[in-house]
């Protein structure tokens, strides 16, 4: 049981470079979301989905795009990458409790720099 | 004012004291809360679940207090390992959906 996983752990880019963060996870969860962390700031929701084959936008939602083809994958697009997406993105998932058993379980994380 | 706010620190504590931690949230609808531990360049990783009754795991105890919108993190006889930033996160729905609120976490050191 490897709960959520997420690849590449690190990645360089170039400014107008595109590329795909994979994010997996093995607990059947429905809910799965995509993070981006910054110095100073607390984790702020780039895009989520409810379900396979629906996404929704977050709070910090430009510049990236999402597909939930299954349901145990869920990937962030970056179609052109800028230096303001230079930061650490983690991967979360969360099974369908309402009040209890809601907590959300989280990747290890990709430094993304962007140049 | 922030949804969710937190004293960032740091708090430096020596190897076997007690510190608390407060996070206030400012949505009085909000639902669940939850404390996450976060390493150094790791991911956050769920500590506990702050539920009305309190609640309390080995040497930490969590509180949440309604009424003027708080939660609280005590942590006895602190360890070295302890030392890292604890998030707090209030969970609340929005036009049905279930949002989550992270605050910015606050930093503790265990000093030797």
């Amino acid at each position: 049981n490897a709960g959520v996983t997420q690849t590449p752990k690190f990645r360089v880019l170039k400014t107008g470079q595109s590329m795909t963060l994979l994010c997996a996870q093995d607990m059947n969860h429905e809910y799965m979301y995509w993070y981006r962390q910054d110095p100073g700031m607390g984790l702020r929701l780039i895009h989520y989905s409810v379900g396979e084959g629906t996404t929704a936008k977050g709070e910090v939602p430009d510049g990236y795009n999402v597909s939930r083809l299954k349901k145990q994958n869920f990937l962030l697009g970056l179609e052109s990458a800028a230096p303001s997406q230079t930061s650490v993105y983690f991967c979360a998932s969360r099974g369908q409790g309402l009040l209890r058993n809601n907590e959300q379980f989280f990747g290890p994380g990709t430094r993304l720099t962007v140049l | 004012r922030k949804e969710v706010e937190q004293d960032p620190g740091p708090f430096n504590v020596p190897e076997g004291a007690t510190v608390a931690f407060n996070c206030t949230y400012s949505n009085s609808a909000s639902q669940s809360f939850f404390w996450y531990r976060q390493d150094c360049r790791k991911e956050p990783k769920l500590l506990m679940s702050v539920y009305s009754s309190g609640n309390e795991d080995g040497r930490f105890t969590a509180q949440l207090n309604r009424a003027s919108q708080y939660i609280s993190l005590l942590i006895r006889d602190s360890k070295l390992s302890d030392s890292a930033t604890y998030l707090c996160v209030v969970m609340g729905t929005t036009s049905g959906t279930y949002k989550y609120i992270f605050g910015t976490g606050t930093r503790l050191k265990v000093l030797a």
